[in-house]
């Protein structure tokens, strides 16, 4: 069984000021984890996934976000907020182990503060 | 490149309506999803597809069906609508071929209200 649990569901950041959303997973074999955007009245866009290669994932818009064994985690970050950030986004977890679902987290709603 | 496509982008049914939310895709992927998105519950599978032919279900799949005659439609049916499923729907696809770090493409999703 897998999960995801996102700790948050809103969080608000001034713009130019460091964004951190939080992802911890729960998985009985080594993970896939990625790192959905959904903007307004729209699909979810991928912004990087992790595949067992580079522990630290560059993605889209400037995100990051760094694979941690240790602490079952996979945040989010990015240096710098900018106004086009505002959006929700979800973590999502799968494995290659003949399970090829992915389970979502519950979301984040992103508020960035002029 | 249109990706995945869903008609209607909005729909009020009454209670005890049937409906069919369609959804295509052109990138030639093996594999179809259907979710449901609610306030604070994120995305639920209701069924998926990983070809043609081949349907499973998935966490929530009570109240609904699906179809895969091609490769590029899978389209949801709901067959007696409740209240409980006025919700937004979103239809993704993976591929090409298998593999769980294939990422998923979203349509823009269907507004669905049961009233």
């Amino acid at each position: 069984a897998q999960s995801v649990t996102q700790l948050g569901s809103h969080v608000s950041v001034s713009e130019g000021a460091l964004v951190l959303l939080r992802c911890n997973y729960s998985s009985s074999v080594p993970p896939y984890l990625f790192w959905y955007v959904q903007y307004p009245n729209q699909g979810l866009q991928l912004l990087l996934k992790y595949t067992s290669a580079a522990t630290l994932v560059k993605g889209i818009n400037g995100f990051e976000a760094e694979f941690k064994k240790s602490e079952t985690s996979f945040h989010l970050t990015k240096p710098s907020a900018h106004m086009s950030d505002a959006a929700e986004y979800f973590c999502a977890v799968t494995s290659n182990f003949g399970n090829e679902k992915l389970t979502f987290g519950t979301g984040t709603r992103l508020t960035i503060i002029p | 490149n249109a990706g995945v496509t869903q008609t209607p982008k909005f729909r009020i049914l009454k209670i005890g309506q049937s409906m069919t939310l369609q959804c295509t895709q052109d990138m030639n992927h093996n594999y179809m999803y259907w979710y449901r998105q609610d306030p604070g519950m994120g995305l639920k599978l209701i069924y998926y597809s990983v070809g043609a032919g081949i349907t499973d279900k998935g966490e929530v799949p009570n109240g609904y069906n699906v179809s895969r005659s091609t490769t590029e439609d899978f389209p949801l049916r709901l067959e007696l609508a409740a209240p409980s499923q006025t919700s937004v729907y979103f239809c993704a696809s993976s591929g090409p071929g298998q593999g769980a770090n294939q990422p998923q493409h979203f349509g823009d999703g269907t507004r669905l209200s049961i009233l």
